[in-house]
């Protein structure tokens, strides 16, 4: 079975352009994550969706950052403008709640670099 | 005060050593307790979940203490292959908040 799904996995982009970020989840699962990664904050939480529903978005940074889930194998994460320290490492992972053991399968990232 | 706290590390020990890490977190409300392991330049992956009654997988095992709001992680005999980040993650009851440690790199050296 594929994994979860990223795109693009490098992005180097200008301050004040919008970036976009792609997601496909693992087929079935029922909860989407979006992390973001740096060596300053570590991992964070940015927003998740339960069968395509955003339930908690506290860790958007800012109305700079938007996500939407328009249906269960596809998700996006749009920066707009985009700004130097929103270089990360951005992640998506899924899991199936049902399965009970509580696994987040994440994605292979998407660099940004914002120059 | 972080939600989730860890060994800062980086930890270099050589092959064959048992290393342990810690980790605190401040949440009381957390019910779900899981080790991750991080490659350098890679996502995270399971290592393995931790149970109220101290759980092992091999050379690996894990406790966890709930009144001192505590979690370790011990390597036996560790290899080369070892050497990763590892992240402690807790989540509380309600909704699927994971929160992960800050992570502690070690490097195991021949």
């Amino acid at each position: 079975d594929a994994g979860v799904i990223q795109s693009p996995r490098h992005e180097v982009t200008e301050m004040g352009q919008e970036v976009t970020l792609r997601c496909k989840p693992i087929s079935g699962h029922d909860y989407l994550f979006w992390y973001r990664q740096t060596m300053m904050r570590g991992l964070e939480l940015l927003i998740y969706f339960n069968n395509n529903v955003p339930i908690d978005d506290s860790g958007m940074p800012e109305d700079r950052f938007s996500a939407k889930m328009p249906n269960a194998s596809f998700s996006t994460l749009k920066i707009q403008p985009s700004e130097p320290r929103d270089s990360a490492v951005y992640f998506c992972a899924s899991s199936l709640i049902r399965s009970n053991t509580g696994e987040l399968f994440f994605g292979e990232g998407s660099r940004l670099t914002v120059l | 005060r972080k939600e989730v706290e860890q060994d800062p590390g980086p930890f270099n020990v050589p092959e064959g050593a048992t290393v342990a890490f810690n980790c605190t977190y401040s949440n009381s409300a957390s019910q779900s307790f899981f080790w991750y392991r991080q490659d350098c330049r890679k996502e995270p992956k399971l290592l393995m979940s931790v149970y109220s009654s101290g759980n092992e997988d091999g050379r690996f095992t894990a406790q966890l203490n709930r009144a001192s709001q505590y979690i370790s992680l011990l390597i036996r005999d560790s290899k080369l292959s070892d050497s990763a980040t590892y992240l402690c993650v807790v989540k509380v009851h309600y909704g699927q908040n994971f929160v992960f440690g800050p992570g502690t790199r070690l490097s195991v050296l021949p």
